[in-house]
């Protein structure tokens, strides 16, 4: 499987303002995913990424919210934009090889 | 509505036993199940997989159990190892362009 990493690994942040999280892939992949997990929860799926088209959303989270980027084939970024203390949470971005998913070491992120 | 449940947050196993960790899901358009392994502040990390067609696969220490009548896998661990303690995490997905849906996850803890 290829390596995936993110930055930044750990963040502290003021409520009202905004982070952006690269995810980078040493190879191509065609799916990459966004997931959070919040304190004590399991892993929710924020939205899918494709490479050329718009992220596809689940129910709960919104563009304006968690605008999604993906350039290219190895690389997508998720913004947390105007953050309040319950944004406070584990992301992870992930990539599908087959029906199989391999997930990045995650950045920790405290709104205060 | 959880779709995907572990209803064991944690399990205490002595090293050298069998460590059988339970899930179940209600979504019956689920066609794959995977099994995934978590450290503190780190991804999770891809452990083993079930195809719907299948009722058994295994990968040397790992097998997981597939029921589809009663919507139900279980995975067991033998034997059991200091490195095994972890938080596992059962997740399921329809396939194809589809994220996974993930159980709460059981706290694997091994007694020397």
């Amino acid at each position: 499987s290829a390596v995936i990493s993110q930055k930044p690994s750990r963040d502290i942040c003021q409520r009202g303002t905004s982070l952006t999280i690269q995810c980078q892939v040493d190879s191509q992949v065609t799916m990459m995913f966004w997931y959070r997990q919040q304190p004590g929860q399991s892993l929710t799926l924020i939205a899918t990424a494709n490479q050329g088209s718009e992220a596809t959303y689940e129910s709960g989270f919104v563009i304006d919210k968690f605008p999604i980027s993906r350039p290219n084939l190895t690389f997508s970024t998720l913004t947390v934009s105007n953050m309040s203390p319950e944004d406070s949470s584990i992301y992870l971005c992930s990539y599908s090889l087959g029906e199989t998913q391999y997930f990045g070491p995650g950045t920790r992120l405290l709104v205060l | 509505d959880q779709q995907v449940k572990q209803n064991s947050p944690s399990l205490s196993v002595q090293e050298g036993r069998i460590s059988i960790l339970n899930c179940d899901y209600t979504n019956s358009m689920f066609d794959y199940f995977l099994w995934y392994k978590k450290y503190p502040a780190e991804g999770p990390t891809f452990l083993i997989s079930i195809s719907s067609i299948k009722d058994k696969n295994e990968d040397g220490r790992f097998t997981v159990f597939l029921n589809k009548s009663a919507k139900h896998l279980s995975l067991h661990i033998v034997p059991s190892q200091p490195g095994d303690s972890a938080v596992y995490f059962c997740a399921a997905t329809r396939g194809g362009a589809d994220g996974l849906t993930f159980g709460k996850g059981t706290h694997l803890i091994i007694q020397p």
